[in-house]
């Protein structure tokens, strides 16, 4: 079955950068592009971005613009995410979500990552 | 700025049927934005429900129906459970440079 792994908690000061991980399993990684989606205490969700785990292009949203690096391991089928800069309101947990193909949605999500920026 | 905009909050009796709604500031939404509908409990991922306006994913019970109701998209829950309490989310594929917006969100209480 599909499966994707995040890595665990991170506590960062502002201007400080993370990177999390998403492992995939169960499908053929290259096969479906991944998104990264972030969800700030008590809020909605908010989409960053796409990464194409075959060719590697990438679409980022335009808030995250300059601020947001996505990239992909294919040897670990591991997309990653590096935000920037960090404020105290990027606050938030971080999904992966597998894009289900042609029919432009998130099919299967990650556990999610909780980022806290506080000094 | 494109906003995608639910109701925030619904409260519908057991078996009672209630329909969310996904509207575009900038015009209708059609078929040709792929609305997928998501469910969310506390502390826990979102599970896709709807996906290309009216397809049930994989598992999910068929209480719940997507469609375009009139400029927007639409989430039916038919005979409402206690479980189907939760948080619901809309998403929109916009293409170009903005890509997908989610919803606002909608909170739906069964009592």
């Amino acid at each position: 079955q599909v499966q994707l792994v995040q890595s665990g908690a991170e506590v960062k000061k502002p201007g400080a950068s993370v990177k999390v991980s998403c492992k995939a399993s169960g499908y053929t990684f290259t096969n479906n592009y991944m998104h990264w989606v972030r969800q700030a205490p008590g809020q909605g969700l908010e989409w960053m971005g796409i990464i194409n785990p075959s060719g590697g292009s990438i679409s980022y949203a335009q808030k995250f613009q300059g601020r947001v690096t996505m990239t992909r391991d294919t040897s670990t089928s591991t997309v990653y995410m590096e935000l920037s800069s960090l404020k105290s309101d990027d606050t938030a947990v971080y999904y992966c979500a597998r894009s289900g193909g042609e029919s432009m949605n998130f099919d299967h999500w990650g556990q999610g990552t909780l980022v806290t920026v506080s000094s | 700025q494109t906003v995608v905009t639910q109701e925030p909050s619904f409260s519908v009796s057991p078996g009672g049927t209630v329909t969310l709604t996904c509207g575009l500031n900038s015009g209708s939404v059609s078929t040709n934005y792929y609305p997928s509908w998501y469910q969310q409990t506390p502390g826990q991922a979102p599970r896709m429900l709807i996906y290309s306006t009216d397809t049930r994913s994989s598992g999910v019970p068929d209480r719940f129906s997507g469609s375009i109701l009139g400029n927007k998209a639409a989430l039916t829950i038919t005979g409402a459970q206690a479980d189907d309490e939760s948080d619901y989310y809309c998403v929109l594929y916009l293409g170009g440079g903005i890509h997908y917006v989610f919803g606002t969100g909608t909170r739906v209480t069964v009592l």
